[in-house]
């Protein structure tokens, strides 16, 4: 068990809809990462939190948003969903930014969104 | 932002002593090398990290030559269930991302 906690673990939506992603982090780390994994794109950096702020971009749609709340948990938003979009969905947390020696992260058992 | 290569797959037997070469000619000064372990369906789960030489724990060893463009993942006496996808991650420096490779996919045989 890595301590990072998402939910749901499984969500089967239709085409068009919008979908709300939940994450918890470890206790005491204050960066969240977001990673998409698809079988033909592998894991993908969507975007990073750290305590509260947005710290860094990846390919992230236009469609998907995120956020990180005041108690650290965050939430990545996926709106108007296409096929395409069907993925496993990854937070991961660490202590701190993500710079220097700060390179571990803890992912959890990730969410598997299917769009149908 | 340093972009890394590695062999798509690799094929061992258990027992052996199994090396995984990730080439980063781009990395920067302030990056470290940090290998992460996948199995299906699951969160990628870290290894090892290093800056230069070698580093050793309880599961691995990380080779880094003096010029840190390339870093070796050796994993001693391989067993059926170290078969998983092995990403080599540079980062963490100014970039402050975590940007994950293709990865090598690594299949132990009895």
């Amino acid at each position: 068990d890595s301590g990072v906690t998402q939910t749901p673990k499984h969500l089967i939506t239709a085409t068009g809809q919008r979908v709300t992603l939940r994450c918890s982090p470890r206790s005491g780390d204050l960066s969240v990462y977001w990673y998409q994994q698809s079988l033909d794109q592998g894991l993908q950096f969507l975007i990073q939190y750290y305590n509260g702020e947005e710290r860094a971009k990846g390919n992230i749609l236009e469609r998907f948003s995120a956020q990180q709340f005041p108690d650290l948990h965050s939430e990545l938003n996926l709106s108007s969903l296409e096929l395409g979009d069907s993925a496993l969905y990854f937070c991961a947390s660490s202590v701190g930014v993500g710079a220097g020696s700060d390179t571990e992260a803890f992912f959890g058992q990730g969410t598997r969104l299917t769009v149908v | 932002l340093a972009k890394t290569t590695q062999p798509i797959s690799m094929d061992s037997y258990e027992g052996q002593e199994v090396n995984i070469t990730c080439s980063h000619n781009n990395i920067a000064t302030n990056d470290y090398i940090t290998w992460y372990q996948q199995f299906p369906s699951q969160g990628p789960r870290f290894i090892i990290q290093g800056y230069k030489t070698k580093v050793t724990n309880e599961v691995a060893s990380l080779f880094i030559p003096a010029d840190r463009k390339s870093s070796t993942l050796s994993l001693p006496r391989v067993s059926l269930s170290d078969t998983a996808v092995y990403y080599c991650l540079v980062g963490g420096g100014a970039t402050n991302k975590l940007i994950f490779g293709t990865g090598t996919l690594l299949a132990v045989q009895p």
